[in-house]
């Protein structure tokens, strides 16, 4: 199994609601990843989890909050978003070996309203 | 700091034909890798290949082929007998080795379409 599976694949949400999107893999990696995609460009860092600590964080507004519940699973909980944090929102894990490349899901394209 | 560049933001191929993505970067460490992501309007993100640094061999991946040149930083990806489902987004993305780094380093992108 070499999936990443995020769910849902669409959002809308309104800027007072509260969301969750959804990271799952099974293939016993231990660091995963939060990414950031707007249209026309490259994905951008938010969040990388390593052995279900948070690792790195790149100065990503609180509206944004994620949690690593166990070595399986990423969310990434939403909050009071503003309609520039629309974009698609890509999850990605790998393993923890040098060299080793990173898994990517399907992403969850989210329009907040 | 790390930089990695694509200066093409568009190309286009005639299907069966070779078509080559330029990516240069920028770094002060000896060691890292190098990798090429395709990204298809479905938009999963997809590995094409991997290069490690200390490897002067050039990685081959079937129809996907790079030239590496270390000393010129520069890692450009070659598609040859291409194929209509090689239209996609491409990310040259670099990687350092250290121990406990995660971060990606992606370029700009270039956005690859194949004529019929």
């Amino acid at each position: 199994d070499t999936e990443v599976t995020q769910t849902p694949k669409h959002l809308v949400m309104g800027m007072t609601n509260k969301k969750s999107l959804k990271c799952e893999q099974h293939m016993g990696h231990r660091a995963m990843y939060w990414y950031k995609q707007k249209a026309k460009k490259p994905p951008e860092l938010m969040f990388v989890y390593s052995y279900e600590k948070l690792s790195i964080n790149e100065s990503v507004p609180s509206r944004f909050s994620p949690e690593c519940p166990n070595s399986s699973l990423l969310n990434l909980h939403l909050h009071a978003l503003q309609p520039e944090d629309s974009a698609l929102y890509l999850c990605a894990s790998r393993s923890t070996g040098s060299g080793t490349e990173a898994f990517f899901g399907q992403g969850t394209r989210l329009t907040v309203v | 700091a790390q930089t990695v560049t694509q200066s093409q933001p568009e190309m286009s191929v005639q299907e069966a034909e070779t078509v080559t993505l330029s990516c240069t970067y920028d770094t002060s460490e000896s060691d890292y890798y190098l990798f090429w992501y395709k990204q298809p309007p479905s938009r999963q993100m997809i590995l094409v290949i991997r290069q490690e640094a200390y490897k002067q061999q050039n990685a081959t991946e079937n129809r996907f082929s790079v030239n590496f040149q270390k000393a010129a930083k520069s890692f450009s990806l070659k598609i040859s007998d291409s194929q209509l489902g090689d239209a996609a987004m491409y990310f040259c993305a670099y990687r350092s080795p250290t121990s406990g780094t995660y971060k990606y380093i992606f370029g700009t992108g270039t956005r690859l379409k194949v004529l019929a």
